[in-house]
């Protein structure tokens, strides 16, 4: 599974958009962007996941770019309750076994 | 239905002192992962199973060995506990069956702690 690279820490003002950025320049055709976010010291919650085509939930947005070296997930009003580490992966979706590496995340800080 | 259930939640040893958290899932998952995350860190994966009777190591596998004689059952095991390993441990379990959509079941995490 591609390495992902992501700033540690990020701050977002309250009902403002959370634009946060993930590098995987080694990400391989068959393999899918994953982003998942940890709330205090719970586990991590799935929030979204592409393979090309940009998507949207009633969570967030995720952004590939047409090379697929990078990703960005997009918080479009964020508030105090998202504040939290988010985790972006990659991975072949019809391998369910195997690694599933979380790396540093980045710690996103919403302020009033 | 109790989802991923992890035991203890909290414990204290001395150095040296062995110790074993397990990981039990009634939802007969057939992959199951066990973490740490240090403090403002990320989570790190020690070692997985991707079915009973099958184990491999993760990022950090190293004073630790697993476990998972039955499909429900994950243990991880400290032999020779030391401050280093102090930490949360999480486990976590994935559906089997069809494409990976990004769903995760986690526990609620074991905090140790090693004097």
């Amino acid at each position: 599974d591609a390495k992902t690279t992501q700033p540690p820490s990020m701050d977002c003002a309250e009902g403002r958009a959370a634009n946060l950025p993930c590098n995987h320049s080694t990400i391989s055709g068959n393999e899918y962007v994953y982003w998942y976010r940890q709330i205090h010291s719970q586990g991590p919650q799935y929030i979204i996941h592409g393979l090309k085509n940009n998507e949207t939930n009633e969570m967030a947005s995720l952004i590939i770019t047409e090379d697929r070296k990078s990703s960005t997930l997009i918080l479009p009003h964020a508030t105090l309750r998202d504040t939290a580490v988010y985790y972006c992966i990659v991975r072949v979706a019809n391998r369910k076994g195997g690694k599933l590496i979380f790396g540093q995340g980045t710690e996103l800080s919403v302020k009033p | 239905n109790a989802g991923v259930t992890q035991t203890p939640k909290f414990r204290v040893l001395k150095t040296g002192q062995s110790m074993t958290l397990l990981c039990a899932q009634d939802m007969n998952h057939e992959y199951m992962y066990w973490y740490r995350q240090d403090p403002g860190m990320g989570l790190r994966l020690i070692h997985y199973s991707v079915g009973e009777g099958t184990t491999a190591k993760g990022e950090v596998p190293d004073g630790y060995n697993v476990s998972r004689l039955k499909k429900q059952n994950f243990l991880l095991g400290l032999e020779s506990a030391a401050p280093s390993q102090t930490s949360v441990y999480f486990c976590a379990s994935i559906p089997d069956g069809g494409p990976f959509t990004g769903e995760l079941f986690f526990g609620e995490g074991s905090r140790l702690t090693v004097l």
